[in-house]
């Protein structure tokens, strides 16, 4: 079975770094892009990042633009994002995505997310 | 720019069928989208992608009595016999170069 597993939310102050890390098993890895999609309290999905099966392709939602970095270690099956200059806005339930193909198409399976809050 | 409107609220009846559509906007009606559903406090769930000539490819073991179909820029999810457990919000997905995009989702209440 396909599981995603995030990890890695945590309470922050504004202005500090946090690193995402999301776990893949039950498919090949190395075969698909994968993505971010965040949730805010009570709120809709949003789409935060995603990077192509060869991390030849990145790309971010204008909001994290230049404070988030995503990456990924096919070797460790594993998908990360780094978020510097925290805001309280960013605060949500991030979720790992896994895409159907090789680059940008629909999401098929998701995690279970991890909760990052952004507070003084 | 893309960007995929959504009621935000619908209901339907026990037992009833209820149709939610997502519409694409500025004309892009050769784009396909996906559909999924988070049931309260839950990860989102995988339904299906409805492709512009109205085929469907569903997720793994989605039942039957959801089914997708189209009509221009319009993406519909129909789900049939609705039950409780398919009170949740429902969103749409579409992608593009470089882009994702969600709706703003539809709240299904199940009367």
């Amino acid at each position: 079975d396909v599981q995603l597993v995030e990890s890695g939310g945590a309470l922050v102050q504004p202005g500090r770094s946090l690193r995402l890390s999301c776990s893949a098993s039950g498919f090949t890895f190395d075969n698909y892009a994968v993505h971010w999609v965040r949730q805010p309290p009570g709120k809709g999905l949003e789409w935060v990042s995603g990077i192509n099966w060869n991390s030849g392709n990145r790309a971010y939602a204008d909001s994290v633009k230049g404070r988030f970095t995503i990456s990924r270690d096919n070797a460790k099956r594993s998908l990360y994002l780094q978020m510097n200059s925290l805001r309280p806005e960013d605060t949500a339930l991030y979720f790992c995505a896994k895409d159907h193909g090789v680059g940008w198409g629909a999401f098929d399976f998701w995690g279970q997310g991890t909760l990052v809050s952004v507070s003084s | 720019q893309l960007v995929l409107t959504q009621s935000p609220s619908a209901s339907a009846s026990l037992g009833a069928s209820v149709k939610l559509t997502c519409t694409l906007s500025s004309g892009p009606s050769s784009y396909a989208i996906a559909w999924h559903q988070q049931q309260p406090e839950r990860a989102p769930r995988f339904l299906m992608t409805i492709y512009p000539d109205g085929s469907h490819k569903k997720g793994d073991g989605v039942p039957d009595r959801f089914s997708g179909s189209s009509s221009g820029a319009e993406r519909y999810l129909t789900v049939s016999s609705v039950r409780s457990e398919d009170e949740a919000d429902y969103y749409c997905q579409t992608w593009g170069s470089g882009i994702q995009v969600f709706g703003g989702g539809t709240r299904l209440t199940v009367l």
